[in-house]
């Protein structure tokens, strides 16, 4: 199984912040990496899919980088709110893919 | 507009059986590959069944393999998940999601583009 390790596990950070997750593979997956937000007893909710590829109605200050074993999710000016849990996904390996463990965005 | 809609979840005693449905519409069901996700308490995600369009493919996770059974009914824009032999490990919100079906020259790209409220599921005595 493909392991997926985020950094940090939580930061702190203020509106107007410029914020970086970085998701890390235990091997190489190419580009296929999917960014999630969660927020208390909600569902998640897609961000970026393919590594890069923002989908439909996510806010252009979100953005995803990277191929191969490491990957990173930027938010650009940083809103009240996108304070939330932040999920990397990998679709690589045979199904179920794996979750990394989450990065909580706290005020 | 594409809505997911979970139902079935309950309190069980460990041992017991439990069937959640998830009722899709708003987009073409037979279209997409559908998920179970779940999360326990406080914790990550965790991907649990995956079923192609027509239902002949499907994926477990090694936690769940031989106790839980994904399948659909695209007649009725439904998802099932039959869960047999439940463990206090499998006490979670349960979320169905649609596949995200995406394609680049590459290859297929995987993901959940739309998702359900959850339904939760408690293993208790």
């Amino acid at each position: 199984d493909i392991q997926m390790t985020q950094s940090p596990s939580s930061l702190s950070a203020s509106v107007g912040d410029r914020v970086t997750i970085t998701c890390r593979a235990s091997e190489s997956m190419k580009k296929y990496l999917n960014w999630y937000q969660q927020k208390p007893g909600k569902a998640p909710k897609l961000l970026i899919y393919a590594a890069s590829r923002l989908h439909s109605g996510v806010p252009s200050r979100f953005s995803g980088s990277g191929s191969g074993t490491e990957f990173t999710l930027t938010i650009n000016r940083l809103q009240p709110e996108d304070f939330a849990t932040y999920y990397c996904q990998q679709s690589y390996s045979t199904p179920p893919w794996t979750f990394g463990q989450g990065t909580r965005v706290e005020i | 507009e594409v809505q997911l809609v979970e139902s079935g979840g309950a309190v069980v005693q460990p041992g017991g059986s439990l069937r959640l449905s998830c009722a899709a519409s708003g987009f073409t069901f037979d279209d997409h590959s559908m998920h179970w996700v779940r999360q326990a308490p406080g914790k990550g995600l965790e991907c649990v069944a995956l079923i192609n369009w027509d239902g002949t493919d499907t994926y477990y996770a090694d936690s769940v393999k031989g106790r839980f059974t994904i399948s659909r009914d695209n007649s009725k824009n439904s998802l099932y998940l039959q869960m047999n032999t439940l463990t206090t490990e499998d006490t979670a919100l349960y979320f169905c999601a649609r596949d995200l079906n995406y394609y680049e020259s590459s290859g297929y790209y995987g993901g959940f583009d739309y998702w359900g409220q959850g339904t939760l599921v408690t293993v208790s005595s």
